[in-house]
């Protein structure tokens, strides 16, 4: 089955500190990638997208994913996060000839100032 | 401003009612999506479309009925609704084309609260 896996649900850390979120697929086809954000009481928005080309996507707010074929895997980063960081970050998966995107369950970040 | 919007966006009802989430979003997108959103279990897809009078099962479709007579359009109702039911409910349009789709764009959610 075409699946989505984020580990480490629960993120805790300090400003300043560097951010890595785990994303692997379990499809080896072609796949469209995202990363989403979701702060506090909102909706999900996009970070950042990867359809084709350069591996290493850079996003909003400083973010950045390198799409790596060869371990079917998407991993999120940030350098440096800050307390507004704080959020659910979700990895979805567009799986071609599947009209869906799957989502992974999700990682709660919390940045303590 | 255009974008998709949801409505009610907070909703509280009884145990055997019915209930409708409305969905309209003004980008003339082919694809919209339902899903529900509970602690532990991330987004769970309940329905999508991919163009008007198109409409699919997600991972979890039953209590749920949904239809899309208008592209811009997608509401999905709770025939009779349980506690189970209980949750937040997104909707999201994307373009696409057969078999592949793109960004989806959220609505700000419904929360569903039953009694």
């Amino acid at each position: 089955a075409q699946s989505v896996s984020q580990h480490n649900h629960h993120v805790i850390l300090s400003e300043a500190a560097s951010l890595e979120l785990g994303c692997n697929y379990s499809y080896g086809g072609t796949v469209n990638l995202f990363w989403y954000v979701q702060y506090p009481g909102q909706h999900l928005q996009l970070l950042l997208k990867y359809f084709s080309g350069d591996p290493l996507v850079k996003g909003i707010k400083g973010f950045e994913a390198e799409f790596i074929k060869s371990k079917f895997s998407f991993n999120l980063r940030k350098p440096s996060v800050q307390w507004s960081d704080t959020a659910e970050y979700f990895c979805a998966v567009n799986f071609y000839g599947n009209n869906r995107l799957a989502f992974g369950k999700g990682n709660q970040v919390v940045v303590i100032p | 401003d255009a974008g998709i919007t949801q409505s009610p966006r907070y909703k509280i009802t009884e145990t055997g009612r019915q209930v409708t989430l409305m969905c309209h979003q003004t980008w003339s997108h082919s694809y919209m999506f339902w899903y529900r959103q509970d602690l532990g279990h991330g987004l769970r897809l309940i329905y999508y479309s991919a163009a008007a009078d198109i409409t699919d099962k997600g991972e979890v479709p039953d209590g749920y009925v949904v239809s899309r007579s208008k592209t811009e359009n997608f509401p999905l109702t709770l025939e009779s609704a349980t506690r189970s039911q209980t949750s937040v409910y997104f909707c999201a349009s994307s373009v696409g084309t057969s078999g592949e789709v793109g960004e989806l764009f959220f609505g700000e959610g419904s929360r569903l609260t039953v009694l």
